[in-house]
């Protein structure tokens, strides 16, 4: 079946690090690709999407690339913040006559410190 | 702007006991879905309705109904409560996929219900 691997956490990090978080998957069909961030306390946030093989998802700073050829989707912010600790999610979602149900990784907390 | 709006945000219940968990969301979209978020697993999907009247189990079904009489509203329920239901409880709508490929429309989250099965 389809599924998502994710890093896991959590990462800790000082204010204005690199930050990498590794997202693979196995799909049957032709995914779209999503991270989601979840700050402490609420749901889950939309951060960036890629739809085909080498769009580049981008916002807040934030980037992934879509690789077809590494079934990859990896996040990356050149200078991450104290405000950017929170659970970062990859997902899939494949288009079906069922809906565009998303499949999750396990999530990886970041901690950003000063 | 409310989007997604979950009602209540945190109950305790006792084994046996049931419940209603209310998802509400004014954004006329047309699909629907019920997560379970537990500890190192993610979020699993429950449930999901891809238009009022209509509903459709998910990866972990058992133990949950759910209905959608209304297109703003998806409810999920407990018949009888047990521990194992312990979890934190998303609900999400999107809008139904555009035509072609690739058309997948990103779903929008409430905050949760936090959900202690004693």
């Amino acid at each position: 079946g389809d599924s998502v691997t994710q890093m896991e956490g959590p990462v800790t990090l000082s204010e204005e690090a690199f930050l990498t978080i590794n997202c693979t998957y196995t799909a049957t069909g032709y995914p779209s690709l999503f991270w989601y961030v979840q700050y402490p306390g609420e749901g889950l946030q939309l951060l960036l999407k890629a739809t085909k093989a080498d769009d580049k998802g981008s916002n807040k700073g934030f980037e992934a690339t879509y690789r077809k050829e590494t079934t990859s989707f990896h996040l990356e912010k050149g200078s991450v913040q104290v405000s950017d600790s929170a659970v970062y999610f990859c997902a899939l979602s494949l288009i079906t006559g069922g809906g565009n149900k998303l499949t999750f990784g396990t999530g990886t907390q970041l901690k950003v410190e000063l | 702007n409310a989007g997604v709006t979950q009602t209540p945000k945190f109950r305790v219940l006792k084994t046996g006991q049931s419940m209603t968990l209310l998802c509400a969301q004014d954004m006329n979209h047309e699909y629907m879905y019920w997560y379970r978020q537990d500890p190192g697993m993610g979020l699993r999907l429950i449930h999901y309705s891809v238009g009022e009247g209509t509903t459709a189990k998910g990866e972990v079904p058992d133990g949950y109904n759910v209905s959608r009489l209304k297109k703003q509203n998806f409810l999920l329920g407990l018949e009888s409560a047990a521990p194992s239901q312990t979890s934190v409880y998303f609900c999400a709508s999107s809008y139904s996929p555009g035509q072609g490929l690739n058309s997948n429309q990103p779903q929008h989250f409430g905050d949760g219900t936090r959900l202690s099965i004693l």
